[in-house]
């Protein structure tokens, strides 16, 4: 049974580049959340997708954004990269989307350590 | 403002002893509550949930909750070095239209052999 995965694992990008991070969730599961987690911080809630759609969203500026796909993979693009947005990105897939959505345990992903210079 | 705090740490426990780590939140109505266990550069793994008062057992590990005082912790029995790690509380709190997990920022724990 296939876990959450994410790629890449690590990537270095130049400041005011784009990145794309790709997520895939685990089997069974239908609606993925992005996370940010600096170093020595606990993660930091992006936003979610369900159906395809952003369901919930963190205080991230409009520089972060994302797409689901029918397959419910999904994607996270960071436009204009700033220094600050170097972090661990993390996904997590669980399965069901309502009024208590978290209660449906979130699996993680392995990450993706992003580095800004 | 929703908060989870938690102590920081390092926690130094020594090996066989019982750890004992902390949470607490802001919000009052809040109904699910998570543990998760993060090593250095790997991503978080849930221990243990929780959803109503009191404790709940699972192997070594106890969850405790008291909704009043609005404090949650997580036991640690019989401690193993491979218990070294950082630990996560995360509570499911009312958003304006839904609900969002919170998160702590951790309290380092380190099993002394």
């Amino acid at each position: 049974d296939a876990g959450v995965t994410q790629s890449p694992t690590h990537l270095i990008k130049t400041r005011g580049q784009q990145v794309t991070l790709r997520c895939s969730p685990k089997s069974g599961h239908d609606t993925v959340s992005w996370y940010q987690q600096a170093l020595g911080q606990g993660p930091q809630f992006i936003f979610q997708y369900y159906e395809e759609e952003e369901r919930q969203r963190g205080n991230f500026p409009d520089r972060f954004s994302g797409h689901q796909f029918p397959n419910y993979s999904s994607e996270l693009n960071v436009n204009a990269l700033l220094l600050g947005d170097s972090a661990l990105y993390l996904c997590a897939s669980s399965y069901g989307q309502g009024v208590r959505v978290y209660d449906s345990p979130l699996h993680f992903g392995n990450g993706t350590r992003l580095t800004v210079t | 403002q929703k908060e989870v705090e938690q102590n920081s740490g390092p926690l130094s426990v020594p090996e066989g002893a019982i750890a004992s780590l902390n949470c607490t939140y802001s919000d009052r109505g809040s109904q699910s509550f998570f543990w998760y266990r993060q090593y250095s550069g790997k991503s978080p793994e849930l221990i243990m949930s929780i959803y109503s008062n009191g404790d709940k057992e699972d192997g070594r590990f106890t969850a405790q909750l008291n909704k009043a005082s609005q404090y949650v912790s997580l036991l640690i029995r019989d401690s193993q070095p491979s218990d070294s790690a950082t630990y996560l509380c995360a509570v499911n709190m009312r958003g304006d239209s839904n609900y969002q997990l919170i998160w702590g920022a951790g309290t380092k724990l380190i099993i002394k052999p």
